[in-house]
């Protein structure tokens, strides 16, 4: 009954591979995320999803491509790994994208740690 | 360029202290704010949202305080307990934007 679940929870490649991480939530949210938390622990927002449209693309290197199949699922799947791409990547949703002004209370799941040599 | 700055970056303290952990920002305009708790090998889990109106709101131990006019934010953790060692992040929405802290780390030390 996990709110938000993403796999995998860790994920060690080969630079130059090209990696997936998958990510579900049974909340029924509208708005979903991607966050990467580097090794200082700062989150920065990627992406964002609401009712399987983009609205949030920060300054990402086109390598990394979200995937929503539907408001429910958020994949984020990466080109060409880089050695900085190491770090952990946090899907999370929410009710709404403050359609009324007011930001809804963000839900993650557990972090993927990738690991990029 | 809104920006949430808080402080300490790092703090340890005796279990069954309390600490007060700050935050600064400039975004406007103002939406909410909130408070998250990360611990270790997990995602952040919010503690406290407050809207411009509100001053202070309690969740258990955690008391968060806000002063929209000098744009500060405190969360004051009371009788502390090894449990509350996690890093503390604070988040400030820009109607449907949130901006991020980089957070504090708490330690709590028997």
């Amino acid at each position: 009954d996990t709110a938000v679940s993403q796999t995998p929870k860790y994920l060690v490649t080969q630079m130059g591979n090209d990696k997936s991480i998958k990510c579900e939530q049974n909340l029924g949210h509208d708005t979903m995320y991607w966050y990467k938390q580097d090794s200082k622990k700062f989150l920065k927002i990627m992406f964002s999803y609401n009712n399987k449209e983009l609205i949030i693309n920060e300054t990402v290197p086109n390598r990394f491509s979200p995937k929503s199949p539907d408001k429910a699922h958020l994949n984020l799947h990466i080109n060409s790994l880089e050695l900085g791409d190491s770090a952990v990547y946090f899907c999370a949703s929410s009710q709404d994208r403050g359609l009324a002004g007011v930001a809804g209370e963000l839900f993650f799941g557990e972090g993927s740690r990738l690991t990029v040599l | 360029k809104n920006q949430v700055e808080q402080s300490p970056q790092s703090l340890i303290i005796l279990e069954g202290k309390n600490c007060t952990l700050q935050c600064n920002y400039t975004v406007s305009p103002f939406s909410n704010l909130r408070w998250y708790k990360q611990d270790t090998g997990r995602g952040p889990v919010s503690l406290t949202i407050m809207t411009f109106s509100e001053n202070t709101k309690s969740n258990g131990r955690y008391t968060a305080t806000l002063d929209a006019d000098t744009k500060q934010s405190s969360l004051h953790i009371t009788a502390s307990q090894l449990s509350d060692s996690a890093s503390y992040i604070c988040v400030v929405s820009q109607s449907y934007i949130p901006t991020f802290g980089r957070g504090t780390s708490l330690i709590v030390h028997p």
